[in-house]
């Protein structure tokens, strides 16, 4: 019973590297997001895929691309990563009904250096 | 702007007392609210969802929502140091589909001293 799955759980990059974080769930689940999480800005969100085939911005999507490769995969991508970038990210999936609870993955935290 | 607010603590309750967690938003058409734990350096673990007025009971947990104070709060009963962690309010803000995401408030950090 995996639930939602995010590779990896830690990296390390240099500034402007490029690298993109895998998340898969397995809940037949329409919607997923990616958050970040910084010390004392609580949980934010980047971006979203209300469904297959659609994705949109969150409140923080600048320096993110993702890519909805199927119903069970939500891709991040961080074309050139910046010190600011780092933190911890979530990804999180939801049921059909537009008010259902997300379920978090075990996250992937990223330091720029 | 649209909000979550949480006292970000920490708030210390001794084992066996009642621990209480509150949570202000700022949007008054908010459907659908939730209650997250999360243990230091774990994923959110979902606790509650509430989306009614009222009081809604799970084992010793109670969410409880008044949408006309726009307030939404978690007691949890008979307080163990396993609860000792951040408890994260989360709201689907405005009217829309959960599929815009949620909005958090920054975390209450709970401390269960036995």
């Amino acid at each position: 019973n995996a639930g939602v799955t995010q590779t990896p759980k830690f990296q390390v990059l240099k500034t402007g590297q490029s690298m993109t974080l895998q998340c898969a769930q397995d809940m037949n689940h329409n919607s997923m997001y990616w958050y970040r999480q910084d010390p004392g800005m609580g949980l934010r969100l980047i971006y979203y895929s209300a469904s297959e085939g659609t994705t949109d911005k969150g409140e923080v999507p600048n320096g993110y691309n993702v890519s909805r490769l199927n119903k069970r995969e939500f891709s991040l991508r961080l074309e050139s990563a910046a010190p600011s970038q780092t933190s911890v990210y979530f990804c999180a999936s939801s049921g059909h009904h537009s008010n259902q609870p997300q379920h978090f993955g075990d996250g992937t935290r990223l330091s720029i250096l | 702007q649209k909000e979550v607010e949480q006292n970000s603590g920490p708030l210390s309750v001794p084992e066996g007392a009642i621990a209480s967690l509150n949570c202000t938003y700022s949007d008054r058409v908010s459907q659908s609210f939730f209650w997250y734990r999360q243990y230091s350096g774990k994923s959110p673990e979902l606790i509650m969802s509430i989306y009614s007025n009222g009081d809604k009971e799970d084992g010793r947990f109670t969410a409880q929502l008044n949408k006309a104070s726009q307030y939404v709060s978690l007691l949890i009963r008979d307080s163990q140091p396993s609860d000792s962690a951040t408890y994260l309010c989360a709201v689907i803000l405005g009217s829309g589909g959960g599929a815009d995401g949620l909005t958090f408030g920054k975390g209450t950090h709970l401390i269960i001293q036995p």
